[in-house]
C-alpha cells in the first residue's frame, strides 16, 4: 500500500522566507497529488493539486513540483506569512484507492 | 456555495456509550469521506460513501460504521465508545470520487470519551 514520508515532522521560518515542505511517497502508480493546509481547530483546506503528466504547478505564493522518478514532491511557499503557520498534508491519490494522509508538517513563522 | 457542514462541533460521551455525527457535503457532491485525527496516529481514513453505498473502508473495527442518505448526506456512528475513540472527526466531500476530485473538507467534531 502506499506510504507517505515528510521529511521533516515540523519546519521553522522567518516572516519573509521561502519555506520548502518535502514529501516522498511510495505507490508508484499515484497519478494525482494534493497539499492540504491545517489550521488550529479547522479542517485541512485544499491548496494546490498537480496530476502525473505535469512537473510543476503554481499558485498564489504556492508552487508544487513533482519529481516522478524519485517519488518525490515538494511545496515551496514564497514570502512566507505567520498566517501560513499550519500542518501541512502531502497526500498522493491512486484512482480508485483511499487517501493517504499521514501526520503532516509543522510550519512555524516567526516574525 | 456554502462548504461541508458536521454537527455538532463537540460532543462529550462516556464509556460505553455510542454516538452519531452528522456530515452534509457540499451541493452536488455526491461522495462524502469520512476521517479520524488523533495526535498519535494523524488522520486516518474510516470509510467513503457514494450513492448511498460504502465504496470504500478504512481499517477500523466493526463499532464504527456510517451511513449515506440519497441526499448525500451521511451519518457516521460509534458504539460502545472507548477511551481512545477520542478524537476529531473530519467528513469530506468531493463531486464523484476522492481520489480523482478534490476533497473539501468540513470543520470536524471534536468527540472526548471520559
Amino acid at each position: 500500500g502506499e506510504s507517505v514520508g515528510l521529511h521533516l515532522p515540523t519546519l521553522s521560518v522567518q516572516e519573509g522566507d521561502n519555506s520548502i515542505i518535502n514529501c516522498a511517497y511510495s505507490n508508484s502508480a499515484s497519478d494525482y497529488f494534493i497539499w492540504y493546509k491545517q489550521e488550529s481547530g479547522k479542517g485541512p483546506q485544499f491548496i494546490i493539486d498537480i496530476r502525473s503528466n505535469m512537473d510543476k504547478r503554481q499558485g498564489q505564493r504556492v508552487t508544487v513540483l513533482l519529481n516522478k522518478t524519485v517519488k518525490h514532491l515538494s511545496l515551496q511557499i514564497a514570502a512566507t506569512q505567520p498566517g501560513d503557520s499550519a500542518v501541512y498534508f502531502c497526500v498522493p491519490n491512486q484512482a480508485g484507492t483511499a487517501l493517504i494522509f499521514g501526520k503532516g508538517t509543522t510550519l512555524s513563522v516567526s516574525s | 456555495k456554502a462548504g461541508v457542514t458536521q454537527t455538532p462541533r463537540y460532543l462529550i460521551k462516556t464509556r460505553g456509550q455510542q454516538v452519531t455525527l452528522s456530515c452534509s457535503p457540499i451541493s452536488g457532491h455526491r461522495s462524502v469521506s469520512w476521517y479520524q485525527q488523533t495526535p498519535g496516529q494523524g488522520l486516518q481514513f474510516l470509510f467513503e460513501y457514494f450513492s448511498e453505498t460504502q465504496r470504500n473502508k478504512g481499517n477500523f473495527p466493526g463499532r464504527f460504521s456510517g451511513r449515506q442518505f440519497s441526499n448525500s448526506r451521511s451519518e457516521m456512528n460509534v458504539s460502545t465508545l472507548e477511551l481512545g475513540d477520542s478524537a476529531l472527526y473530519l467528513c469530506a466531500s468531493s463531486l464523484e470520487d476522492p481520489s480523482t476530485d478534490t476533497q473539501y473538507f468540513g470543520p470536524g467534531t471534536r468527540l472526548t470519551v471520559l
